[in-house]
């Protein structure tokens, strides 16, 4: 059960958009459309904001979106703003019958 | 009001054991997965062990099989995670997850550390 791979950071600037890369494997990304993405701000609990790969709970802006490739999946972030600035984590559904997450993003918005 | 409220957490020393608690109130508790989930503050996120709506499946990481144990209480709209054979790594902030998908929601957490 190895971590998802993600970028330990990432920045951008207000109004930018940006990608946050997920790296998995057959077992798990690749072989499964249950990849959800979650944002962390300190001393708060994880909110989700994708689930199944693309999909958006209710109250989630329109700016955070997700995809997947292969073995790797994307959170892309558009219209960058200053309350973006979180820690971010995929997780991944595995063969196993488990659960895998990344080893998270810090996303600085400059 | 969906809310999901830990307990059990607390210091022991290691080769010793808890019992976490997660009361669940405000949705038909009986009808959802749910999840355990850990982290070391400051660091990233580890799930841990996940049960079925009727507790007939379960499933653990690797680094917890076969000293964690969880189940649930359907009655008492409760799942709990027991924990034997305690190492200085299983020390973190320990989340009661509802649901992976869209009906994803997280407990606050209770701290569990382990040390001499």
């Amino acid at each position: 059960q190895s971590a998802l791979t993600q970028p330990a950071s990432v920045s951008g600037s207000p109004g930018q958009s940006i990608t946050i890369s997920c790296t998995g494997t057959s077992s798990d990304i690749g072989g499964y459309n249950i990849v959800s993405w979650y944002q962390h701000h300190p001393d708060k609990v994880p909110k989700l904001m994708i689930y199944d790969v693309s999909n958006r709970p209710s109250g989630v802006s329109t700016r955070f979106s997700g995809s997947k490739s292969g073995n790797t999946a994307s959170l892309t972030i558009s219209g960058l703003q200053a309350e973006d600035e979180a820690d971010y984590f995929c997780t991944s559904y595995t063969r196993s019958g488990t659960h895998v997450f990344g080893g998270g993003t810090r996303l600085t918005v400059l | 009001e969906v809310q999901l409220v830990e307990s059990g957490g607390g210091l022991v020393q290691p080769g010793g054991s808890l019992r976490l608690s997660c009361a669940a109130s405000g949705f038909t508790f009986s009808s959802y997965w749910m999840h355990w989930v850990r982290q070391v503050p400051g660091k990233g996120l580890v799930w841990v062990s996940h049960i079925n709506p009727d507790g007939s499946i379960t499933s653990y990481a690797d680094s917890v099989k076969g000293r964690f144990t969880i189940s649930r209480d359907n009655a008492k709209n409760t799942v709990f995670l027991q924990m034997n054979s305690l190492r200085a790594e299983d020390t973190a902030i320990y989340y009661c997850v509802r649901d992976f998908r869209a009906t994803n929601y997280w407990g606050q957490g209770t701290l569990v550390t382990v040390s001499s």
